[in-house]
């Protein structure tokens, strides 16, 4: 099992650049058996993926937001980030990190960070 | 861009009830089909991956059914610990994404 923890700024102003960071332990973000991804949720409402990486650094994004996100991994660091710019009031919302490994045969499994509230607020 | 459709939105049922959630995907995603659970403040909970899968640990009142575009979340008997949000989500190696929700709540 791996353990996830989102840091980062909990109030970024209209316009700016959201920037999180997800330490992973328990697991490498080299392995070559897991996806890491970033999901949010604003209050109230519904899951939203935003993208995932992979070891290798190949990335995928949600369409919706693909021209604001970048996800990124420091190996060094055991770590992966996430960047969202322009933002608007409309990216506040909870952020999720989350771990998905695939194992042998159909063997699937997510493990989640336990989430970091960001505002967006002059 | 695969769309992910659940339904219904709300769902309101009695302790013992069998309840039933459907979820639609926009184009074939096999069995790359995964549903969580999700309570007020918290993480979302894997519930069943590979469309029908129970995870560990999961009661084995939770089952799940479909292959292509059509999936289906049972609780044979529901329990007061199984009020909650219900989700589906796609997770090919393309794309995460998840269907809108499934609130299901105390008749």
């Amino acid at each position: 099992q791996v353990q996830l923890q989102e840091s980062g700024p909990g109030l970024v102003k209209p316009s700016q650049t959201l920037s999180l960071t997800c330490t992973v332990s328990g697991g490498s973000v080299n392995s070559g058996s897991y996806y890491w991804s970033w999901i949010r949720q604003p209050a109230g409402k519904g899951l939203e993926w935003i993208g995932r990486i992979y070891s290798s650094g190949s990335t995928s994004y949600n369409p919706s937001l693909k021209s604001r996100v970048t996800i990124s991994v420091d190996t060094s660091k055991n770590q992966f980030s996430l960047k969202l710019t322009s933002v608007t009031a409309a990216d506040t919302a909870v952020y999720y990190c989350a771990s998905h490994y695939y194992g042998s045969g159909s063997y699937y499994n997510v493990d989640w960070g336990q989430g970091t509230l960001v505002t967006v607020s002059s | 861009d695969i769309q992910m459709t659940q339904s219904p939105s709300t769902l309101s049922a009695s302790v013992g009830d069998r309840v039933t959630i459907t979820c639609r995907a926009s184009q074939s995603i096999s069995t790359w089909l995964a549903w969580y659970q999700q309570k007020p403040g918290k993480a979302p909970k894997l519930l069943i991956y590979a469309a029908s899968t129970l995870q560990s640990g999961v009661p084995s009142r939770f089952s799940g059914s479909g292959s292509g575009t059509d999936f289906t979340l049972i609780i044979s008997s529901l329990q007061p610990d199984d009020f909650a949000t219900y989700y589906c989500q796609n997770y090919n190696s393309y794309s995460y994404t998840f269907g809108q929700g499934t609130k299901l709540q105390i008749k």
